[in-house]
């Protein structure tokens, strides 16, 4: 079935740092695909998407390109603050007839 | 301004107590969910609603039965509750029909925290 893989954290980078955040998908069809982030306390929040292939997501400085070849989403941020500090889940999701996978989430901490 | 407004946040359960977990969206959407969110496992959906009047399992239902009051409401109770349902629970929203699709979002609300003794 279909699938979402993201590389195990947590993830501790210093402020200004460069971040990436690897996710990798298994699916049929031609799937779209997200990054949500999870603040502390809060609920998920769309951070970006893309729907096609070689299509770039960006948002608050984060982006994330799909590479259908390579079949990833990878996250990247050139430089980090503090407030960056949560976790970010990958999805994909495809008709309105099928339901949103997640990936199991990678947290991210940014120290001063 | 509130979008999904689940209650409550926090709650602490004996083996074998039930409980009712609300959510309400205001904004018009068509199709609601229940995740529940393990350390390591991320979201797994547990029910789901395509539309108001129709519910249906998702990757996880096992022990949970919801309902789908209105179009607003969507609540998810555990009958009788076990450890194994400790979690963070999590309900969203969608405006299309049966899911997001390809391009629309899932809103989601902050979270009720369970721990079941």
């Amino acid at each position: 079935g279909d699938s979402v893989t993201q590389m195990e954290g947590p993830v501790t980078l210093s402020e200004e740092a460069f971040l990436t955040i690897n996710c990798t998908y298994t699916a049929t069809g031609y799937p779209s695909l997200f990054w949500y982030v999870q603040y502390p306390g809060e609920g998920l929040q769309l951070l970006l998407k893309a729907t096609k292939a070689d299509d770039k997501g960006s948002n608050k400085g984060f982006e994330a390109t799909y590479r259908k070849e390579t079949t990833s989403f990878h996250l990247e941020k050139g430089s980090v603050q503090v407030s960056d500090s949560a976790v970010y889940f990958c999805a994909l999701s495809k008709t309105s007839y099928d339901k949103v996978i997640f990936g199991p989430g990678t947290s991210l901490s940014v120290i001063p | 301004n509130a979008g999904v407004t689940q209650t409550p946040k926090f709650q602490v359960l004996k083996t074998g107590q039930s409980m009712t977990l609300q959510c309400a969206q205001d904004m018009n959407h068509n199709s609601m969910y229940w995740y529940r969110q393990d350390p390591g496992m991320g979201l797994r959906l547990i029910y789901y609603s395509a539309s108001e009047g129709t519910t249906d399992k998702g990757e996880v239902p096992n022990g949970y039965n919801v309902s789908r009051l209105n179009k607003r409401e969507f609540s998810l109770r555990l009958e009788s509750a076990a450890p194994s349902q400790t979690s963070v629970y999590f309900c969203a929203s969608s405006r299309g029909w049966g899911g997001p699709g390809l391009n629309e979002k899932l809103f989601f609300g902050s979270g009720t925290q369970l721990s079941v003794l």
